[in-house]
C-alpha cells in the first residue's frame, strides 16, 4: 500500500484480556516504530525494530507489552492482561532506515479502549 | 523536565494572521528536528523539517537555534485549515525514535 496500516482500527475489550496491534509499514521502510498516545496528551514512545531485531525496547511501560516484527514487513504489538490505563491511541510509523535524519510516516493509528 | 517542551495554547487568530509557536528541548545532543502536523483524532503528519540555517515553505518558516535550543514556527497568512495541533520533534543519535513535545494547538477563527 502506498501508507502505513494498521489494524484494527478501533478495539474495544474487558480488562484482563490479550489484544494484539497489527501495523503493516510503507513498503521498502526498514525501520519501524510504536507510539502510544492517551487522550490529549503527546506521544511516548513505545519500541523501535530496524529490520527484525529490536535495539531500543526502552518505552515498553511494563512485561506485559510485547512486539514483534516479521523481516522489514508487518510487526505486532501485544498487550497481554490489558488494564484501563492501557487504553489509548497506538500509532506505528516507519522511515526508510533508522537514520535520525529521516522523518516517519504514521498510520492512523488503533483506539484501543479497555473496558 | 520535558525533553522537548510546548505551550499548550490554544493560540486562537483570525484569518490572516500571522502566528509564530516556540518550542524548547532539553538534551543537547539533538541533531534532527521537525514540527508534525496533528488534527483532532488523527495521525501525525509531517509539515516540515527544520534546518539549521532555517527553512521556508509556503506560508511556513521554520528556525533553529542551537544555542539557545529552541526552535520555532511561523505561520504567515493563517486559513481556516490551518486549526490544528501543532508538534515539535526533535531526535539524537543514540535513540532513532522521535521525542515529541506534547503539541501547541491553533484555532483560525473566521
Amino acid at each position: 500500500g502506498a501508507g502505513v496500516s494498521q489494524s484494527p482500527s478501533n478495539k474495544v475489550t474487558e480488562k484482563g484480556k490479550d489484544v494484539e496491534l497489527r501495523c503493516d509499514p510503507i513498503s521498502g521502510h526498514t525501520a519501524l516504530y510504536w507510539y502510544r498516545q492517551r487522550l490529549g496528551q503527546g506521544l511516548e514512545f513505545l519500541i523501535y525494530f530496524q529490520g527484525n531485531s529490536a535495539p531500543d525496547k526502552s518505552g515498553l511501560p511494563s512485561d506485559r507489552f510485547s512486539a514483534e516484527r516479521t523481516g522489514e514487513s508487518v510487526s505486532t504489538l501485544t498487550i497481554q492482561r490489558t488494564q484501563q490505563e492501557d487504553s489509548a491511541v497506538y500509532l506505528c510509523a516507519s522511515s526508510p532506515a533508522g537514520n535520525s535524519n529521516q522523518p516517519q510516516h504514521f498510520g492512523d493509528g488503533t483506539r484501543l479502549s479497555i473496558l | 523536565r520535558k525533553e522537548v517542551e510546548q505551550d499548550p495554547g490554544p493560540f486562537n487568530v483570525p484569518e490572516g494572521a500571522t502566528v509564530a509557536f516556540n518550542c524548547t528541548y532539553s538534551n543537547s545532543a539533538s541533531q534532527s528536528f521537525f514540527w508534525y502536523r496533528q488534527d483532532c483524532r488523527k495521525e501525525p503528519k509531517l509539515l516540515m523539517s527544520v534546518y539549521s540555517s532555517g527553512n521556508e515553505d509556503g506560508r511556513f518558516t521554520a528556525q533553529l537555534n542551537r544555542a539557545s535550543q529552541y526552535i520555532s514556527l511561523l505561520i504567515r497568512d493563517s486559513k481556516l485549515s490551518d486549526s490544528a495541533t501543532y508538534l515539535c520533534v526533535v531526535n539524537h543519535m543514540g535513540r532513532r525514535a522521535l521525542t515529541f513535545g506534547s503539541g501547541t494547538r491553533l484555532q483560525v477563527q473566521p
